[in-house]
């Protein structure tokens, strides 16, 4: 157990229509990332949070917008779904988002399909 | 932010150890390396991180040159249940670090 909580595990939903997916970081961890894993694209980051704010953007589609919460926990919104949005969804935490590199804790992951 | 390039796939056989090789040509001077191991529909995890020589864990080892235009994962006696794919990730040199991934290494060990 990373210590990293995404829910939901599975969401199942229609095109053209609105999810939220939730990220609670490890205790006391500061940066969010959220990933992006579908079988033809690989491991594709999103965006970054740090300590409530945005520090980066990556592949992220204007469809798509995330926040990160005083508590830190995070939320990955995704909206007019297409098909091609059918992916896992991943969420990552670690203590800071700046200076050395640092271990990356991943949680489970939420398997989205759009049908 | 340095690129990395590592075997698409590998192939072993249970209790043979197991090395995968990762290029980093363009690491700057205060990167670091890691490798993490991904299972099916699973996150990835860390396995292991060094800078410089040589670092072992509980699970793996790490041999980086002194040039660190590449580094080694090494995996002791391979296991049916070390078969995933495995990513080798340079960054976290200074200022906001993201942990990027390529397409990482399919390891399938088999009996």
């Amino acid at each position: 157990d990373s210590g990293v909580t995404q829910t939901p595990k599975h969401l199942i939903t229609a095109t053209g229509q609105r999810v939220t997916l939730r990220c609670s970081p490890r205790s006391g961890d500061l940066s969010v990332y959220w990933y992006q894993q579908s079988l033809d694209q690989g491991l594709q980051f999103l965006i970054h949070y740090y300590n409530g704010e945005e520090r980066a953007k990556g592949n992220i589609l204007e469809r798509f917008s995330a926040q990160q919460f005083p508590d830190l926990h995070s939320e990955l919104n995704l909206s007019s779904l297409e098909l091609g949005d059918s992916a896992l969804y991943f969420c990552a935490s670690s203590k800071r988002g700046q200076e050395l590199n640092t271990e990356a804790f991943f949680g489970q992951g939420t398997r989205l399909t759009v049908v | 932010l340095a690129k990395t390039t590592q075997p698409i796939s590998m192939d072993s056989y249970e209790g043979q150890e197991v090395n995968i090789t990762c290029s980093h040509n363009n690491i700057a001077t205060n990167d670091y390396i890691t490798w993490y191991q991904q299972f099916p529909s699973q996150g990835p995890r860390f396995i292991i991180q060094g800078y410089k020589t040589k670092v072992t864990n509980e699970v793996a080892s790490l041999f980086i040159p002194a040039d660190r235009k590449s580094s080694t994962l090494s995996l002791p006696r391979v296991s049916l249940s070390d078969t995933a794919v495995y990513y080798c990730l340079v960054g976290g040199g200074g200022g906001s670090y993201i942990p990027t991934f390529g397409r990482g290494t399919s390891l399938i060990v088999h009996p």
